[in-house]
């Protein structure tokens, strides 16, 4: 399975400004996700990152706030934008492995831990 | 639209007892369903999943899970706890003809020694 690694791991942040968390992967990956997981919930899917496209943004969640970039097949950044205390989360990205099925695990880095004062 | 459910928020075990983990889907077509593990302070890791074939599935860690059809349900389970196998556990599922996963609430396991 593909190793993955997450840029920073925790940070503390203040109230307006702007974070970018990076996401390396040892191989080449088709698919790239980024997840918010706020205090005590789930798992809510904040894009899908492709590379050469523009990303994927689900219900709720806007370019303008979590610009993502994808640049190749091993990096994906996500940066997230004036920030308020309710951006106070665990940001995680996945990758699926491409083996050309539709059933494919997902692989998840070890997350970034963000809390906004 | 795909959803997950566990009905529990936390399951409590004597270690060396049998562990259940629910969890019960709904999908459109043909479910492909997952369950991970999440520790403190760490990433999701991947148990097991059921894509087809036999309807028990045999993952990570002596963890397996019975995909039941006609139940839409996803039970983990593990016959004999450990106390490292307190942790957080996430079921997931996504319908055949998407990429996306939806997770369900997690259920939170604690093994007493």
């Amino acid at each position: 399975s593909a190793v993955i690694s997450q840029k920073p791991s925790r940070d503390i942040c203040q109230r307006g400004t702007s974070l970018t968390i990076q996401c390396q992967v040892d191989s080449q990956v088709t698919m790239m996700f980024w997840y918010r997981q706020q205090p005590g919930q789930s798992l809510t899917l904040i894009a899908t990152a492709n590379q050469g496209s523009e990303a994927t943004y689900e219900s709720g969640f806007v370019i303008d706030k979590f610009p993502i970039s994808r640049p190749n097949l091993t990096f994906s950044t996500l940066t997230v934008s004036n920030m308020s205390p309710e951006d106070s989360s665990i940001y995680l990205c996945s990758v699926e492995e491409s083996t050309g099925g539709y059933y494919n695990e997902q692989f998840f880095g070890p997350g970034t831990r963000l809390t906004v004062l | 639209a795909q959803s997950v459910a566990q009905p529990e928020d936390q399951v409590n075990v004597a270690e060396g007892n049998p562990l259940t983990v629910k969890c019960t889907y709904s999908v459109s077509g043909n479910p492909y369903l997952f369950w991970y593990v999440q520790y403190p302070n760490r990433g999701l890791q991947f148990l097991l999943k059921y894509i087809t074939g036999d309807n028990l599935v045999k993952g990570s860690y002596g963890f397996e899970a019975e995909f039941n059809k006609s139940q839409t349900s996803f039970h983990l389970k593990k016959p004999s706890a450990l106390v490292s196998d307190s942790a957080l556990y996430f079921c997931a599922v996504r319908d055949m003809r998407d990429y996306k996963l939806s997770f369900g609430a997690g259920t939170t396991v604690t093994v007493r020694a």
